[in-house]
């Protein structure tokens, strides 16, 4: 099992481009969510899916969007970026059953300049 | 609103101690609490769940325990080894509207362990 792997590592990107986080794992679990991690500020939750063709917004879902077309994949997409969104992108992954432990990719290091 | 908080933010010990971190949770209507490890630049490390219903998981020379009521967790390190310096995150899963079961983290703490 390759666990939850995320592309690309870093982006660099100029205000106002748009871009996409890809998100895959292959564990077949339901639960696929990605969080940002700030610096003093702890992990927070951006978008999350319980499933195929589900989603919902988490605490800071503003300037993302989110799809969930295959139980592997659950890409992050930046609309128009801004310098806000500089931050460490992680994405993670469980089984439906609430007491599953959440398993984490490496994480995407996003620079808006 | 769940908050959770971890003291102390920063730690530096020498090679050997045992040594405890602290995290705390102000709603205690939680599934579980998850301890991860992450090193700098890198992802977060699973190190150990422990579930509402259970009050302590040990793996190797790490012990977790959980107190729900009182809204606590501590991990012990014990013989804190160079390798182990990383930063500590405290996790903690409880249910959203919809059902999911979201993670609230601290901000961990940051642990240096001098040879």
């Amino acid at each position: 099992n390759a666990g939850v792997t995320q592309t690309p590592k870093f982006q660099v990107l100029k205000t106002g481009q748009s871009m996409t986080l890809q998100c895959a794992q292959d564990m077949n679990h339901e639960y696929m969510s990605w969080y940002r991690q700030d610096p003093g500020m702890g992990l927070r939750l951006i978008h999350y899916s319980v499933g195929a063709g589900i989603t919902d917004q988490g605490e800071v879902p503003n300037g993302y969007n989110v799809s969930r077309s295959t139980t592997e994949d659950f890409p992050l997409r930046l609309l128009s970026a801004a310098p806000s969104q500089t931050s460490v992108y992680f994405c993670a992954s469980s089984y439906s059953r609430q007491n599953d432990e959440q398993y984490f990719g490496p994480g995407t290091r996003l620079t808006v300049t | 609103k769940q908050e959770v908080t971890q003291i102390p933010a920063a730690l530096s010990v020498p090679e050997g101690e045992n040594l405890v971190l602290n995290c705390s949770f102000t709603d205690s209507a939680i599934y579980n609490l998850q301890w991860f490890r992450q090193d700098p630049g890198k992802g977060l490390t699973s190190l150990l769940l422990i579930q509402s219903s259970q009050r302590e998981q040990t793996s190797g020379r790490l012990n977790a325990s959980l107190d729900k009521s009182s809204g606590r967790s501590t991990l012990y390190i014990a013989a804190s080894q160079p390798g182990d310096s990383a930063t500590y995150l405290c996790a903690v899963r409880q249910s959203g509207n919809t059902g999911f079961q979201k993670l609230v983290f601290g901000t961990g703490t940051r642990l240096l362990v001098s040879p």
